[in-house]
């Protein structure tokens, strides 16, 4: 049983640079979430999923875009990044709102 | 607004020493509270929980009781180990985290 897995684990980018930060869960859940961590920062919430087709965004929404593609599967996309999303960035599930949350391991972004 | 407050580390103990992390909220109604902890180079696992006034959430020998008089949520282990050097974070509802605690045990 996989959990909540996310992909790449580690990545450097150049300034006004793309990517896209994946995630996939296996538990059937259906709420997803993006967090940031940032030290002494704690984790600030980026954007998130109730259900299926539904997004909103949290604390620090700026300079991102999500896509929940299905039930499973939540991106984060950076479309020009900036050194101020320096970070790392962790996925997390759980069966609805309010619920324990599952995370992934977490994806390490270095933008110069 | 809902926020959580919980002491700032690092907290230093020797093995088998008696841990407090503090944890205070604010909020409307009767949120859940969570403890989840971070091992190095991993991603959160829950520790513990609490969903309703006077609950006592435990696991692994950490215990914390929700009280809703003094808004907090203070976690609690009676003797450490070097096992639970690790940054623990208290949480409200479904993606209200506090900044984190980190616990370092020497031997």
């Amino acid at each position: 049983n996989a959990g909540v897995t996310q992909t790449p684990k580690f990545q450097v980018l150049k300034t006004g640079q793309s990517m896209t930060l994946q995630c996939a869960q296996d538990m059937n859940h259906n709420s997803m979430y993006w967090y940031r961590q940032d030290p002494g920062m704690g984790l600030r919430l980026i954007y998130y999923s109730a259900s299926e087709g539904t997004t909103d965004k949290g604390e620090v929404p700026n300079g991102y875009n999500v896509s929940r593609l299905n039930k499973r599967e939540f991106s984060l996309r950076l479309e020009s990044a900036a050194p101020s999303q320096t970070s790392v960035y962790f996925c997390a599930s759980s069966v609805g709102l309010a619920e324990t949350q599952y995370f992934g391991p977490g994806t390490r972004l270095l933008v110069l | 607004g809902n926020s959580v407050t919980q002491m700032e580390g690092p907290v230093t103990l020797s093995e088998e020493a008696f841990l407090t992390i503090n944890c205070t909220y604010t909020a409307t109604g009767y949120p859940s509270l969570f403890w989840y902890v971070q091992y190095p180079g991993e991603g959160l696992q829950l520790l513990l929980k609490a969903t309703k006034a006077d609950d006592k959430g435990s696991n692994k020998g950490f215990e914390a009781t929700y009280r809703k008089e003094t808004t907090s949520f203070h976690l609690e282990k009676g003797s450490v180990q070097v096992s639970d050097s690790a940054v623990y974070f208290c949480a409200l509802r479904e993606y209200i985290f506090g900044t984190g605690t980190r616990l370092k045990v020497l031997a």
